[in-house]
């Protein structure tokens, strides 16, 4: 079935560091990549909706210039978190429609962040 | 916007009793998909609900959408150790941008 391969899956970094996730679809492509934040024990807050070759979607309050994310290729998706705080320490996992109709969306395994 | 509510946040139950989890959206949904996240996991699908008062069943998982597509409900029957995770519905909404509920956190005595 359907993969998206997301590394890396941990990652501790400075205070002010930059941080690259990146999201792969395996075997299907991947036009559309929703990437999420999800804080322990809570719902997936979705931040953006990237499209290959175009710009990403933010969602109210998440900041473009923090969040930088590019779709470049139908396969791969990144996430930029850019000048890192602790505040940004989360759960950040992406997510594509899985190829076919009625077979849900494919998440990746997730990246935990922590920030010190 | 659209929001899904999620109902119990929490639930624990005795190995074998039943589990029902509910949500309800503030609008029309085009359609419903539950997902299984376990413990230090990430969600995986397990079905999409479409058409007006749906019913499918996963062996032990029953899954119910409205007739008015505004609510939806998992039902599991005779929980196992193995159901423990926490069931989020979310509903499908425009430029296939998913609302994902509270999600149910589900433990089990065994």
């Amino acid at each position: 079935g359907a993969v998206v391969s997301q590394h890396p899956s941990r990652v501790i970094c400075k205070s002010g560091t930059s941080v690259k996730i990146e999201c792969r679809s395996l075997d299907f492509q991947a036009t559309t990549m929703f990437w999420y934040r999800q804080f322990p024990k809570q719902s997936l807050m979705l931040m953006a909706t990237s499209n290959e070759g175009s710009k990403a979607t933010y969602e109210q309050g998440v900041e473009k210039d923090k969040f930088l994310i590019n779709h470049a290729s139908l396969t791969l998706s990144t996430l930029t978190v850019t000048s890192a705080h602790p505040e940004d320490s989360s759960f950040y996992i992406c997510s594509a429609p899985s190829a076919g109709s009625g077979y849900g969306y494919t998440f990746g395994s997730g990246t935990r962040l922590t920030v010190v | 916007g659209q929001q899904v509510m999620q109902i119990p946040q929490y639930q624990h139950v005795q190995e074998g009793e039943d589990f029902t989890t509910y949500c309800n959206s503030s609008t029309t949904l085009s359609n419903i998909q539950w997902y299984k996240q376990r413990p230090g996991g990430h969600p995986v699908f397990l079905i999409q609900l479409v058409k007006s008062g749906e019913v499918k069943k996963q062996k032990r998982l029953t899954f119910q959408f409205g007739e008015a597509k505004k609510n939806s409900s998992l039902h599991i029957t005779a929980t196992q150790t193995t159901d423990v995770g926490t069931y989020f519905c979310a509903g499908g909404g425009g430029a296939q941008k998913l609302v994902f509920g509270q999600g149910t956190r589900l433990t089990i005595n065994p």
